[in-house]
């Protein structure tokens, strides 16, 4: 069992639908990372956080420490959202992956 | 302006082969990784640095040696090259902020294929 699951593993929908990506760890650590990976290939980092929940644009991402748990919300989902989601948990810089979720946005 | 540069994009070359993947960052970053993701698109940490200085070293063969010259560069040499090294080697970096690691800033990757 890997220290940083992710659920689902994909996930499609409809344009303009609200989409709920889950991550859940069981390793102790001090930031959890949500990474995007295009499908051309390139990692962008899109939060970092230790706690509460930060938001940019239509990207919002939630975190409850107590039971590791974070999720990433896309509101008004685009199908320039498609792309790989990827939780990480770190500590001392050291991130564990999850293993990504699939996300195909439809027109 | 490219923030983090690796090269070359592509690498392809036979088993036995020893080759380097080349990482510059321009963001002033203390920090430095090396990423394998392999087949199935797993992502997993190789190694750190930080100012100079390796901080992770994780379980990977001694046949992989990172090097860096300074602070914006982190280069990874290969060598005795084998089938399951084929993977894509991602590079990132990022600052080192009030005693934390902060937020990861990924190089294009390197796509190695081993023949």
């Amino acid at each position: 069992k890997n220290e940083v699951e992710q659920s689902p593993q994909n996930l499609t929908a409809q344009e303009g639908e609200f989409i709920t990506i889950n991550c859940s760890y069981s390793v102790g650590i001090s930031a959890l990372h949500w990474l995007q990976q295009h499908p051309g290939g390139g990692i962008v980092s899109l939060f970092m956080l230790s706690s509460g929940k930060k938001k940019h644009g239509r990207l919002i991402a939630t975190i409850n420490i107590q039971e590791k748990h974070s999720s990433l919300h896309i509101t008004a989902s685009h199908p320039r959202d498609s792309a790989v989601y990827i939780c990480a948990g770190g500590s001392q810089g050291n991130l564990i992956f999850g293993k990504g979720t699939k996300l195909s946005v439809k027109p | 302006d490219t923030a983090v540069s690796q090269t070359p994009k592509y690498l392809v070359t036979q088993m036995g082969n020893d080759k380097s993947i080349k990482c510059e960052q321009n963001l002033g970053h203390d920090t430095m990784y090396w990423y394998k993701q392999d087949s199935k698109k797993f992502l997993k940490i190789m190694f750190s640095y930080n100012n100079k200085e390796l901080i992770i070293n994780e379980t990977v063969p001694n046949r992989f040696s990172p090097k860096s010259p300074d602070k914006a560069h982190l280069n990874l040499h290969i060598n005795s090259l084998e089938l399951g090294d084929s993977a894509v080697y991602f590079c990132a970096s990022s600052p080192w902020i009030a005693g934390e690691f902060d937020e990861q800033f990924f190089g294009p990757g390197t796509r190695l294929t081993v023949l």
